[in-house]
């Protein structure tokens, strides 16, 4: 039972095409975030949802729009794809934000710019 | 803003202890995470520390000291299988939500 999913695990694709990652989770938790790992392993939060609600919105291109069509689902699209977003990006959860201290990521979507 | 430092490489023996130290700089301080990552997979969670002390998880523990913006990690009885990357992480209160802020990550290398 995958606790918290993301698709697709590997994403090649050229420059200034428009792509889409997708997250869901089975963990009943009202909180998910997209966090982004550089290639020198530097994990950094992007955004975060709870209860649908974007709660934060950290300094990222407007290229990049998540959307949370529910409290399960946390999808992040983004437009007009730059070889720097090549990265890992990793999907995850928490229950709360109020008690985030155990946040629980997915395997990662790993994406590469050409 | 915030900033997190820990050592970048640690290299050890199995069956050896290790410590892997972390220190911080940040606003609204609400407590000092630890994450394993192995290459290629998610970053998973192992320990929390809210309060200044040691918590204890079979061959893991973890201390805080919150006046010296310090904590540390420490593996005891090494095995191959711990050689990962870890992580330390505030979370910190801001906004309408909490936000976990990861440091740079020490990679543990655990040879025979």
């Amino acid at each position: 039972d995958t606790a918290v999913s993301q698709t697709p695990k590997y994403l090649v694709t050229q420059m200034g095409n428009d792509k889409s990652i997708k997250c869901e989770q089975n963990l009943g938790h009202d909180t998910m975030y997209w966090y982004k790992q550089d290639s020198k392993k530097f994990l950094k939060i992007m955004f975060s949802y709870n209860n649908k609600e974007l709660i934060i919105n950290e300094t990222v291109p407007n290229r990049f729009s998540p959307k949370s069509p529910d409290k399960a689902h946390l999808n992040l699209h983004i437009n007009s794809l730059e070889l720097g977003d090549s990265a890992v990006y990793f999907c995850a959860s928490s229950r709360g934000t109020q008690s985030g201290n155990t946040i629980y990521f997915g395997e990662g979507s790993w994406l590469t710019v050409v | 803003g915030q900033s997190l430092e820990q050592p970048s490489e640690v290299t050890a023996v199995e069956g050896a202890i290790v410590q892997i130290n972390c220190t911080y700089q940040t606003s609204g301080f609400y407590g000092l995470s630890w994450y394993q990552q192995h290459d290629g997979g998610a970053p998973t969670f192992l320990s929390y520390n809210a309060l200044d002390g040691l918590e204890e998880t079979g061959r893991f523990s973890s201390f805080l000291s919150r006046s010296d913006s310090y904590g540390y990690l420490l593996l005891q009885e090494l095995q191959m299988k711990d050689s990962a990357s870890y992580f330390c992480a505030v979370r910190e209160l801001t906004g309408g939500g909490n936000k976990l802020t990861f440091g740079t990550g020490t990679q543990l290398k655990v040879e025979l």
